[in-house]
């Protein structure tokens, strides 16, 4: 049963600390997609990843996220130094082909900064 | 133009009746139109998605209306069951990888 992973499912920092989330994507699959989704925003694009380029991370704040694809099986979302508005759960996703297509979400992250 | 607006925000139906939620957009490039179903502590997966080249596609109790004059599309749910409550979200792509989301209909629907 193919499945995007996606760890830790929980996690509770204090503000400051550096936070990383990882995610397996589905085997076979040439894009990962970070997502946020919280209540007033829904869901919130961070960064695209194809053939593990990265292609798009305009929807992340760039001084404190950064997400990378060392390689195909692992993407990586990290935030440094965390806030308490970073509170939300991240998705991971992935898929295949680029265009417009089904997209396979992970369980999520779920992040509460104090 | 980007967004796809999407209504009611939560919605409560009885078992047995029907559950309409509308979604609406703008950008006429938009040419892929899904909906994604999220139980609690999951993540959105793929319910059922139309083009426009057709005004109705239906899968079990699931139909999407797409009306493309409008720029409308909605998800009815026949026949409503409580294992039906979840949030929906509607969505559109024009051919690229950037999906835009409608931000949610809480769906519940009681016994």
């Amino acid at each position: 049963d193919a499945r995007v992973t996606q760890t830790p499912r929980h996690k509770v920092t204090e503000m400051g600390q550096e936070v990383t989330m990882r995610c397996q994507p589905i085997l076979g699959h040439n894009t990962v997609f970070w997502y946020r989704q919280t209540m007033m925003q829904g869901l919130e694009l961070l960064a695209y990843f194809r053939n593990r380029a990265p292609l798009d991370d305009s929807g992340m704040p760039k001084d404190r996220f950064s997400a990378e694809m060392p390689d195909a099986t692992l993407a990586t979302l990290k935030i440094q130094p965390s806030e308490p508005r970073d509170s939300a759960v991240y998705f991971c996703a992935s898929g295949w082909g680029g265009g417009s297509g089904e997209l396979f979400f992970g369980e999520g992250s779920r992040l509460t900064v104090l | 133009q980007q967004q796809v607006k999407q209504s009611p925000q939560s919605l409560i139906v009885q078992k047995g009746g029907i559950s309409i939620i509308n979604c609406a957009y703008e950008n006429t490039a938009f040419d892929y139109f899904p909906w994604y179903q999220q139980f609690p502590g999951k993540g959105p997966a793929l319910l059922i998605a139309i083009r426009p080249d057709v005004s109705e596609k239906k899968e079990g109790r699931f139909t999407i209306s797409f009306n493309k004059s409008a720029k409308q599309f909605s998800l009815h749910i026949m026949d409503s069951q409580p294992g039906d409550s979840a949030t929906y979200f509607c969505a559109a792509n024009s051919g690229t990888y950037k999906y835009i989301f409608g931000t949610g209909t809480r769906l519940k629907v009681l016994a």
